[in-house]
C-alpha cells in the first residue's frame, strides 16, 4: 500500500536558520503531494501543494519541488521564524480516498 | 460558513462507555474522514466515507463504527471505550479526492481520555 516517510524530529533551529523536511513517499500511479502544517492546539491546514511531476508549490515562503524519479517532495524554506514552529506532514493524495500522511516532523525555532 | 465543527473538544470517559464525537460540514463536500493523532504516530485514518450512505475502514478502524446520513455529518462512536482509545480525534472533510488538487479541511479537534 501507499507510504510516507518523514525526516524525524524534532528538528530545532535558530531564527533565519535554512529548513529542510525530507519527505518520500512510495505509491502506485502519480499522486499529488501536499504538505500540511499544525500550528499548536489546532487542526491541519494545508501549506503547499503539487499535482505532478516537477510542479513546484510555493506559500509564506516555504517551498517543495515534486520529484517523480526520486519519489521525493522535500519542504525547504531559506529562513525561518520562530511563528514558523509547528509540525508539518506529507501527504500524497491519490483517488483511492485513503489518505495517507507522514509521522509528521516538529520544528522548533529559537529567537 | 462554519467549516468543519467537531464536538466536544475534551471528553473524559471510563473504560467500558460509549460516546459519540459528533463532526459536521457546511461546505457540501463529499469526503469525510475521522483520524486519530498519537505521539509518534502522526496521524492515522481511522474511517472515510465518499458520500452518504457510503463508508470504508482506514488504518485503524477497530473500536469504532461510523455512520453518513447525510452529506453534512459523519460521526464517531466508540462502542466500548478503552485506554487504548485515548489520543486526539481530527475530522477532515474536501471535495472527492481524485488525486487532483483537492484540499483537506479539518476540524479542530477532540482530546479524549479514557481512564
Amino acid at each position: 500500500g501507499d507510504s510516507v516517510t518523514q525526516m524525524e524530529g524534532p528538528v530545532t533551529l535558530s531564527e533565519e536558520a535554512f529548513l529542510t523536511i525530507n519527505c518520500t513517499y512510495t505509491a502506485t500511479g502519480y499522486p499529488s503531494l501536499f504538505w500540511y502544517v499544525q500550528y499548536p492546539g489546532e487542526g491541519l491546514q494545508l501549506l503547499l501543494k503539487a499535482t505532478k511531476a516537477d510542479d513546484k508549490g510555493s506559500n509564506k515562503g516555504f517551498e517543495a519541488t515534486y520529484r517523480k524519479e526520486t519519489t521525493s517532495f522535500h519542504l525547504e524554506k531559506g529562513s525561518v521564524q520562530v511563528s514558523d514552529s509547528a509540525v508539518y506532514f506529507c501527504a500524497p493524495t491519490r483517488n483511492t480516498g485513503k489518505l495517507i500522511f507522514g509521522q509528521g516532523t516538529t520544528l522548533q525555532v529559537k529567537p | 460558513n462554519a467549516g468543519v465543527t467537531q464536538t466536544p473538544k475534551f471528553q473524559v470517559l471510563k473504560t467500558g462507555q460509549s460516546m459519540t464525537l459528533q463532526c459536521a460540514q457546511d461546505m457540501n463536500h463529499e469526503y469525510m474522514s475521522w483520524y486519530r493523532q498519537d505521539p509518534g504516530m502522526g496521524l492515522r485514518l481511522i474511517h472515510y466515507s465518499v458520500g452518504a450512505g457510503i463508508t470504508d475502514q482506514g488504518e485503524v478502524p477497530n473500536g469504532y463504527n461510523v455512520s453518513r446520513s447525510t452529506t453534512e455529518d459523519f460521526p464517531l462512536r466508540l462502542l466500548s471505550a478503552a485506554p487504548s482509545q485515548t489520543s486526539v480525534y481530527f475530522c477532515a472533510s474536501s471535495y472527492l479526492l481524485t488525486g487532483g488538487d483537492e484540499k483537506l479541511f479539518f476540524g479542530s479537534g477532540t482530546q479524549l481520555s479514557v481512564l
